[in-house]
């Protein structure tokens, strides 16, 4: 079993709430990722990052922010939370670089629903 | 048209049969296959990885790519209760800088071994 947690593994909280999704590896390693699983839809990812202080936007828009001060934590935060990011959201990291070897481990996701 | 397509089942088969799993892919760009196993209230697991055409074998696990077809599938032998999960695949098309290569995933297609 992959050494990536997260934080609360199921949230509920009321309208207009700010909330942070704790997400930690203790692999080392520098690639990190969160997506956003909705019921029998794709996996969509919506920020990553290369390592400490590198943060980008994924494919999908999320009004979701993080931050990586650390190599081994990357939190995603809601400032103002909606009914529309009820959703299953999903860390993942990555070691190797390159295309080969591109393996990425999941954590167990927060299943988040916002009232 | 999505750029992944996965029927998202359900699929129901007794124990010890031979269960095909299917993703079509319409974008001739994408060069590297995986398959993730999601089992309920958990992340995505790594089954199996290929970027070839043709067959690889793992256990009880074949993943097949027909690059001229645009078609990937993963075959289970001797099927198990224990293999009741959401099966999910995956292709990496972009690269995203710094070494990393974003995947694309499938729907995932729900798979129930009846005992």
């Amino acid at each position: 079993e992959a050494d990536i947690y997260q934080t609360p593994r199921y949230l509920v909280i009321g309208t207009g709430k700010k909330i942070t999704l704790e997400c930690s590896q203790t692999m080392g390693h520098d690639k990190m990722y969160w997506y956003q699983q909705d019921p029998g839809m794709e996996l969509h990812l919506i920020h990553y990052s290369y390592g400490v202080n590198s943060t980008e936007k994924g494919d999908l828009s999320s009004e979701s922010t993080v931050s990586r001060i650390r190599t081994e934590h990357f939190p995603l935060t809601l400032e103002s939370a909606r009914p529309s990011h009820t959703s299953q959201y999903l860390c993942a990291s990555s070691r190797v670089t390159g295309i080969f070897g591109n393996e990425q481990f999941f954590g167990p996701g927060t299943r988040l629903t916002v009232l | 048209q999505k750029e992944v397509e996965q029927d998202p089942g359900p699929l129901s088969v007794p124990e010890g049969a031979i269960v095909s799993l299917n993703c079509t892919y319409s974008n001739s760009a994408f060069q590297y296959f995986m398959w993730y196993r999601q089992y309920s209230r958990k992340g995505p697991e790594l089954l199996m990885y290929t970027y070839s055409s043709g067959n690889k074998e793992d256990g009880r696990f074949t993943a097949q790519v027909d690059k001229s077809s645009k078609y990937i599938s993963l075959f289970i032998r001797d099927s198990q209760p224990s293999d009741s999960a959401t099966y999910l695949c995956a292709m990496i098309l972009a690269y995203s800088g710094a070494g990393s290569y974003q995947l694309t995933f499938g729907k995932g297609t729900k798979l129930s071994v009846i005992p």
